[in-house]
């Protein structure tokens, strides 16, 4: 099955600076990776997601990029706020669509003001 | 606006009670899951379901089933819950068509075991 890794595991940066956040996947089949925002106490979000035929994909402040022969993808923020603090998850599904995702482990993400 | 609801936001049960988490979806999705949330682990898939009355097995099934004899509501049961099921479950529903794979999460259950 799928294996997704993620880091860093806590990544502090002071506010208006940037942060990136890499995951890795281990099933080529894969072709749809999502990027989930959890703010304490509240349900994942999808903030952004990416598919295996295109390399990057923006959105505002947020970026995603993926490279399918290395098999990995990140999620870069620019100009952060401190309404950006929150876990991040990335994901990738199992190849099949309806199969479920694979969450990676999560970044806690810390805006220092 | 997708809604997901979870029948309850916080459980507490003994050791060997059967429980129930109830989720439902008002947005016709196909697909539903179950997911457990740690800290440290992420999310892990428990089950899903792509129809009504069908199941499959997701990472961590064991001390798990599920139902789902409805198209919007999707059940998770503790046949006989055990402290290390002690945890936060979250639903999500997703819907074959432009976005195949994005899925919407209810608020979550944090389930307790004594």
């Amino acid at each position: 099955g799928e294996n997704v890794e993620q880091h860093p595991s806590t990544l502090s940066v002071q506010e208006g600076d940037s942060a990136v956040i890499k995951c890795t996947y281990s099933d080529s089949a894969s072709n749809y990776f999502p990027w989930y925002k959890q703010e304490l106490g509240k349900r994942p979000q999808l903030i952004i997601d990416i598919r295996s035929n295109v390399g990057e994909k923006k959105d505002q402040r947020i970026a995603v990029t993926l490279n399918k022969t290395a098999k990995h993808f990140s999620l870069h923020i620019t100009e952060t706020q401190p309404e950006d603090s929150a876990v991040y998850f990335c994901a990738a599904d199992s190849g099949g669509g309806a199969d479920g995702l694979t969450f990676g482990k999560g970044t806690h993400l810390i805006i220092q003001p | 606006d997708v809604k997901v609801t979870q029948s309850s936001r916080y459980l507490v049960k003994r050791t060997g009670e059967k429980v129930f988490l109830e989720c439902v979806q008002d947005m016709d999705h196909e697909n539903m899951f179950w997911y457990r949330q740690d800290p440290g682990l992420g999310l892990r898939l428990i089950y899903f379901s792509y129809d009504v009355k069908m199941k499959e097995k997701g990472d961590i099934p064991e001390g798990y089933s599920v139902s789902r004899e409805k198209k919007e509501r999707f059940s998770l049961i503790l046949e006989s819950a055990s402290t290390n099921q002690t945890s936060m479950y979250l639903c999500a529903s997703s819907s074959p068509g432009l976005a195949l794979e994005t899925q919407y999460f209810g608020p979550g259950t944090r389930l307790l075991v004594l």
